[in-house]
């Protein structure tokens, strides 16, 4: 159980262009997703935290109008890299907490999505 | 906000048991101790999480002393598969997930 599914698993898109990203909590209902970005030997680095139905808390130094988040049901959240530029060419992975569990067991992660920007 | 610090590398053979220390010296009451474990280009994987003393599973042991201002991870008789990196973090209700940089575990023959 707590599967969340990230899609797509790679994605090449050419620069200017926007690029949605999706994440589906398959079993379970999610208020609370996070989003990251994880560089070639780096350690993951949280972009934002998505909350159902209202709006997304990012990250200092994360760029709000270029990496939107949408988190409009308890199920799904989607990160949409816009304009997208050789240097966002990274590693997205987001997670999810379920709802109504105490911290215990109560995150689950995506197997990440390679963006690569040409 | 518990900052969490880990060795950076560690080096061990198939079979050997390997311990990953976490220092959390500004751990919450309310904060739990979780694990993850990470290939390259995968999600993190939880595997394991504790609040005190000892918590064992199929794949780990988690020690934490009564301070709790850090963990160990025990991976017993590690493998080849068992080369990746691990994350420990601390949290509570605050929904912090932060990670730190993690330790590259690399296991030979």
């Amino acid at each position: 159980g707590a599967v969340v599914s990230q899609h797509p698993s790679r994605v090449i898109c050419k620069s200017g262009t926007s690029v949605k990203i999706e994440c589906r909590s398959l079993d379970f209902q999610a208020t609370t997703m996070f989003w990251y970005r994880q560089f070639p030997k780096q350690s993951l680095m949280l972009m934002a935290t998505s909350n159902e139905g209202s709006k997304a808390t990012y990250e200092q130094g994360v760029e709000k109008d270029k990496f939107l988040i949408n988190h409009a049901s308890l199920t799904l959240s989607t990160l949409t890299v816009t304009s997208a530029h050789p240097e966002d060419s990274s590693f997205y992975i987001c997670s999810a907490r379920l709802t109504g569990t105490d911290r215990r067991y109560g995150y689950t992660f995506g197997s990440g999505t390679r963006l690569t920007v040409v | 906000l518990a900052k969490t610090t880990q060795p950076i590398s560690m080096d061990s053979y198939e079979g050997q048991e390997v311990n990953i220390t976490c220092s959390h010296n500004n751990i919450a009451t309310n904060d739990y101790i979780t694990w993850y474990q990470q290939f390259p280009s995968q999600g993190p994987r939880f595997i394991i999480q504790g609040y005190k003393t000892k918590v064992t599973n199929e794949v780990a042991s988690l020690f934490i002393p009564a301070d709790r201002k850090s963990s160990t991870l025990s991976l017993p008789r590690v493998s080849l598969s068992d080369t990746a990196v691990y994350y420990c973090l601390v949290g509570g209700s605050n929904n912090d997930m932060r990670f730190g940089a993690g330790t590259r575990l690399t296991v030979k023959p």
